[in-house]
């Protein structure tokens, strides 16, 4: 099972951007890297999901580097809405997911 | 956009009752989830249903619980006779499709709390 670690928490400021990095040293090769966000007593939202190198939509970017063993989440110019805790979950094969503990963004003004 | 509903977004109920949270999962995905998160605690994977039955399920899902799809849209979790222990959000996700590239969508929660 791929185990992800993240930062617990980060702070920030309305307008920044923000990146957050995630380590998952033992991803296999089939392996999918998910980010979800979570406000407070609100189900995970789905962010941004890729296999390598970058992807972009319309909320964040997703940066993978060709060893796969770490991921950054990038949220362009954040704001005060962005105070969530974001999760990266790496699939394993199977279908149930397994959240950590997540990084606590707060964006302050 | 279609999205994950769930109901009642809130219940309470005394220890001892049965309760069922309800959810309608995006309307062509065929794989169907229920999770849990105590207050201050992760999310927790509770059970996986396809093809109208259970294909994986984590040690918290014992006997307690039970989940149906009893017609075309809902999907359903019950908890035979609720603990304190059991109070939590609980979350339904639904999947379209089997890849590992398909992602999982989560409804807004059900708050149940156990009196």
């Amino acid at each position: 099972l791929a185990k992800t670690t993240q930062p617990i928490s980060m702070d920030s400021y309305e307008g920044q951007e923000v990146n957050i990095t995630c380590s998952h040293n033992n991803i296999a090769t089939n392996d999918y890297i998910t980010w979800y966000q979570q406000f407070p007593s609100q189900g995970p939202r789905f962010i941004i999901q890729g296999y390598k190198t970058k992807v972009t939509n319309e909320v964040a970017s997703l940066f993978i580097p060709a060893d796969r063993k770490s991921s950054t989440l990038s949220l362009p110019r954040v704001s005060l809405s962005d105070t969530a805790v974001y999760y990266c979950l790496v699939d394993t094969g199977r279908r149930a997911l397994t959240f950590g503990s997540g990084t606590r963004l707060q964006v302050q003004p | 956009e279609p999205e994950v509903t769930q109901t009642p977004s809130h219940q309470v109920t005394q220890m001892g009752q049965e309760v069922i949270l309800r959810c309608v999962p995006i309307s062509n995905h065929l794989y169907f989830y229920w999770y849990r998160q105590i207050l201050g605690q992760k999310v927790e994977f509770l059970v996986s249903f396809y093809n109208n039955e259970i294909s994986e399920k984590s040690e918290i899902f014992d006997d307690q619980f039970s989940v149906e799809r009893p017609d075309g849209s809902n999907f359903t979790l019950k908890i035979r006779s609720t603990k304190l222990e059991d109070s939590a959000m609980y979350f339904c996700a639904s999947q379209e499709g089997a890849s590992l590239s398909d992602t999982q969508y989560f409804g807004p929660g059900t708050r149940l709390t156990v009196l």
